[in-house]
């Protein structure tokens, strides 16, 4: 759903941890799911993608989780790297008749430090 | 990946005044143009639907007639921002997509101050 809130959530890891950053879904019958980054000042960087078909993804030190059970979604970012910091978005995509519409969650300020 | 432009980058403006913005899908055609706002340390928040060649589809609480959404081609869409006024300086952001089962790109974003 949109977001309400003022202050986004907030994740600072040490260079080379791994980072998991989580989101929860509202729709049940959100069908696709997208992560994107965000650094200041500019639009969206896609990440990584998975359908509801599934329950894992994995790409170049990215890995998605999805758990349809109690609608939830974790982006893992293995060996995390100060270029890695930026504001992070789930999205679920709600298939609809007249095409689809992309909804985004809150968001988690990931902090990296050196 | 495809390329979706926004122009401009940031714009400074007069209360009253009206602001456009364009989004261009640069190497593909774009059925569907979408339409954001995102304030400080929110959430992209999804304004409108936009199709080529038909009217675009509001979500609630956005004011059609405040923007102004036009679809003409299928490589532009543009918002336009009528009697602009302090509490709608926001980021604004596109995205477009090819096809509905492809993923949407994002233009890079629209900063409107207004004074």
């Amino acid at each position: 759903g949109e977001s309400v809130g003022l202050h986004l959530p907030t994740l600072s890891v040490q260079e080379g941890d791994n980072s998991i950053i989580n989101c929860a879904y509202s729709n049940s019958a959100s069908d696709y799911f997208i992560w994107y980054k965000q650094e200041s000042g500019k639009g969206p960087q896609f990440i990584i993608d998975i359908r509801s078909n599934m329950d894992k993804r994995q790409g170049q030190r990215v890995t998605v989780l999805l758990n349809k059970t109690v609608k939830h979604l974790s982006l893992q970012i293995a060996a995390t790297q100060p270029g890695d910091s930026a504001v992070y978005f789930c999205a679920e995509n709600q298939a609809e008749t007249s095409g689809s519409r992309l909804t985004f969650g809150e968001g988690t300020q990931l902090t990296v430090n050196p | 990946g495809a390329v979706v432009s926004q122009h401009p980058s940031r714009v400074i403006c007069k209360s009253g005044t009206s602001v456009k913005i364009e989004c261009r899908s640069l190497d593909f055609q774009a059925t569907t143009m979408f339409w954001y706002r995102q304030f400080p340390k929110q959430s992209l928040m999804l304004m409108a639907t936009s199709n080529e060649g038909s009217k675009a589809t509001y979500e609630q609480g956005v004011e059609k007639d405040k923007f102004l959404i036009n679809h003409a081609s299928l490589t532009l869409s543009t918002l336009t921002v009528t009697s602009a006024h302090p509490e709608d300086s926001s980021f604004y952001i596109c995205s477009a997509r090819r096809t509905v089962n492809e993923k949407l790109f994002f233009g890079s974003g629209t900063q409107l101050s207004v004074l």
